[in-house]
């Protein structure tokens, strides 16, 4: 069955650096999301990327948060410098329309 | 604005026994609905969704959900619980119409224990 694959899976980074998570959505998806999960709480959306640009973003995507689909297959998010607030699980999803959400692993991000 | 509601954060139920997790919703269109679960340490696994059609939506590892559009509720359920069903439960919701945000809206979750 296909997956959304992400790496890696655990990243430990300063507060201050730059971190990219990386993902590698199903091959004939044509709608990508980043999602997070702060620890024991909800999972929320950041982001959505359709057509090679961003076609929804949250209230938490601010200008710190970008996203990339760099060579047609990966899928890229990008925290240019990282607080410690932004320690959490991170989910990118897939999906071809709206009958299929294909969730990976996720990263865990964890800021010093 | 489409949200979520599961009013229980923590559901105990005995092995054997049937077992409901709650999920209300609200969208201004039709709904899609969504379970997933949650291992520790794991990421989102889909359990069943619910697009259109019959009411009563079965999904893996033999649970259902009935949607009921008048209470606005899609609840969970599992005829005979295992004490492997214990994970984090997430209800979700998109709106249907055509030109809405296809991003998912979820519940809080819902941490469910079955007792052996």
């Amino acid at each position: 069955e296909p997956e959304v694959t992400q790496t890696p899976s655990h990243q430990v980074t300063q507060m201050g650096q730059e971190v990219i998570l990386r993902c590698v959505p199903i091959s004939n998806h044509l709608y990508f999301y980043w999602y997070r999960q702060i620890l024991g709480q909800k999972v929320e959306f950041l982001v959505s990327f359709y057509n090679n640009e961003i076609s929804e973003k949250s209230e938490i995507f601010d200008d710190q948060f970008s996203v990339e689909r760099p060579d047609g297959s990966n899928f890229t998010l990008k925290i240019r410098s990282t607080k410690l607030e932004d320690s959490a699980m991170y989910f990118c999803a897939s999906s071809r329309g709206a009958l299929g959400y294909t969730f990976g692993s996720g990263t865990r991000l964890t800021v010093v | 604005a489409q949200s979520v509601a599961q009013p229980e954060d923590q559901v105990n139920v005995a092995e054997g026994n049937p077992l409901t997790v709650k999920c209300t919703y609200s969208v201004s269109g039709n709904p899609y609905l969504f379970w997933y679960v949650q291992y520790p340490n794991r990421g989102l696994q889909f359990l069943l969704k619910y697009i259109t059609g019959d009411n009563l939506v079965k999904g893996s590892y033999g649970f259902e959900a009935e949607f009921n559009k008048s209470q606005t509720s899609f609840h969970l359920k599992k005829p005979s619980a295992l004490v492997s069903d214990s994970a984090l439960y997430f209800c979700a919701v998109r709106d249907s119409r055509s030109g809405s945000a296809r991003q998912l809206t979820f519940g809080s979750g819902t941490q469910l224990t079955v007792l052996p």
